[in-house]
């Protein structure tokens, strides 16, 4: 299995705080992806990075910010939680961006 | 970006073959074709992609349509493991996200 964990792993918080969700990694891949996935939905890309300090939007970004400041960990940070993005959160790794992504185990966030 | 459709459902007995089927009469001609399985509260996991011919790995097999608008993955020998949401990808390489579009997928139950 790729080395990849997610912190942590549940999170129970209330509407207007700060998160931070972690992703590292072990396998010194290029690019991580973080992803939502709700009832209904497939999961859904919010935020990517091609490498240290460089990061892109995917297709749901509003109300996320990410940051990479080294190669094996992905932080992504709801600035202030609504309850709309209770959601189970999945980081990705992958050596470029047309090879296999690696999933970690997912964090399950409940925003009250 | 390719639409796909997949059955919603599907059973199958155990130790018996599997095929799960997607349409993708939109695929561009460089899209590669990927499959993905979800576990039950597990991040997805690769299954196996291709472009044009048919493919096989330990896990499974890939079969194209010669006009590349629909594709079957095959389990040879489902077992109970094997139930799982499947999702069938497609991928265009040419641009940099690398990011995955999950649809819906295909619930597979497979019966003891």
């Amino acid at each position: 299995d790729a080395g990849i964990t997610q912190s942590p792993r549940h999170k129970v918080t209330e509407t207007g705080t700060p998160v931070t969700l972690r992703c590292h990694q072990t396998e010194n891949h290029r690019y991580m992806y973080w992803y939502r996935q709700d009832p209904g939905h497939g999961l859904r890309l919010i935020h990517y990075s091609y490498g240290v300090k460089d990061t892109d939007k995917g297709e749901v970004s509003d109300g996320y910010s990410v940051s990479r400041s080294k190669t094996e960990d992905f932080l992504l940070t709801l600035e202030s939680a609504t309850s709309s993005q209770t959601s189970v959160y999945f980081c990705a790794i992958s050596e470029s961006h047309t090879d296999t992504q690696y999933f970690g185990p997912g964090t399950r966030l409940t925003v009250l | 970006d390719a639409k796909t459709t997949q059955p919603n459902s599907m059973e199958s007995n155990e130790e018996e073959p599997v095929h799960l089927p997607c349409n993708h009469s939109t695929i561009s001609g460089t899209d590669y074709i990927h499959w993905y399985r979800q576990l039950p509260s597990q991040g997805p996991e690769y299954v196996i992609h291709g472009l044009t011919s048919n493919v096989n790995n330990r896990m499974a097999s890939l079969a194209i349509a010669e006009d590349r608008k629909s594709s079957t993955l095959i389990l040879h020998r489902a077992t109970l493991r094997d139930a799982a949401v499947y999702y069938c990808i497609p991928q265009n390489p040419s641009g940099n996200t690398g990011k995955l579009i999950f649809g819906q997928g295909t619930t597979l139950q497979v019966k003891p």
